[in-house]
């Protein structure tokens, strides 16, 4: 089964509206981590924001907030008041505690295109 | 402020030959790490390690080898390689495995 699943290929959001973009995640592990990154066309990976499975509240860093719902196991990041530099591809990753190992598990990524 | 520098940023192989890719990062980060990106799927990890001297195998080792001989270095090695491993390589590092991940910028390699 996916660890993470992103089930949506594409988004249009309009120039100052806001997106969600949504995660699923699958694990048994009481104990992980949810990431969100985003991928210019440049390539680089760029870390976006973080949320613990234990953390009791949403975490949030300037435009970007985590609506995490840990009992549907998900983990959508908004992006508030799009601008064109948002476009880029977008990924969901997932680290679990409990195995021991390091393993960052990736989800097929959402293409977001912000149109002015 | 260098971060995570990969090199080299592109290169051509034929089939069966060798080639190192090279990680270095100036952050001090004990965790480094090694991944695929291949179209249409997420990134995969290769192999990673949490300290200098350590090395572990991660979602896709296969015809892969790794050394971290020094904390800011982390080698990814193939010996022979395949058609199969044409991809884009990232490596990352963190201070820890709760840590967010530094990317570099990207190796792309082909195979002939």
């Amino acid at each position: 089964a996916q660890k993470i699943t992103q089930t949506q290929p594409g988004m249009f959001v309009q120039e100052k509206e806001a997106v969600t973009l949504d995660c699923t995640y699958d694990t048994s592990d009481p104990s992980y981590g949810l990431f969100w990154y985003k991928q210019p066309s440049s390539g680089e990976m760029i870390f976006l924001i973080y949320q613990g499975s234990y953390d009791q509240q949403n975490a949030t860093e300037g435009r970007y907030s985590l609506n995490f719902q840990k009992a549907r196991k998900s983990a959508n990041l908004v992006i508030s008041a799009s601008q064109l530099g948002d476009s880029a591809m977008y990924f969901c990753a997932m680290r679990e505690d409990q195995t021991g190992a390091n393993n960052l598990f990736f989800g097929t990524g959402t293409r977001l295109t912000v149109i002015p | 402020n260098a971060g995570v520098t990969q090199t080299p940023k592109f290169r051509v192989l034929k089939t069966g030959q060798s080639m190192t890719l090279l990680c270095a990062q100036d952050m001090n980060h004990e965790y480094m790490y090694w991944y695929r990106q291949d179209p249409g799927m997420g990134l995969r990890l290769i192999h990673y390690s949490v300290g200098e001297g350590t090395t572990a195998k991660g979602e896709v080792p296969d015809g892969y080898n790794v050394s971290r001989l020094k904390k800011q270095n982390f080698l990814l090695g193939l010996e022979s390689a395949a058609p199969s491993q044409t991809s884009v390589y990232f490596c990352a590092s963190s201070t820890d495995r709760d840590q967010p991940q530094h990317f570099g910028d990207g190796t792309r390699l082909s195979i002939l």
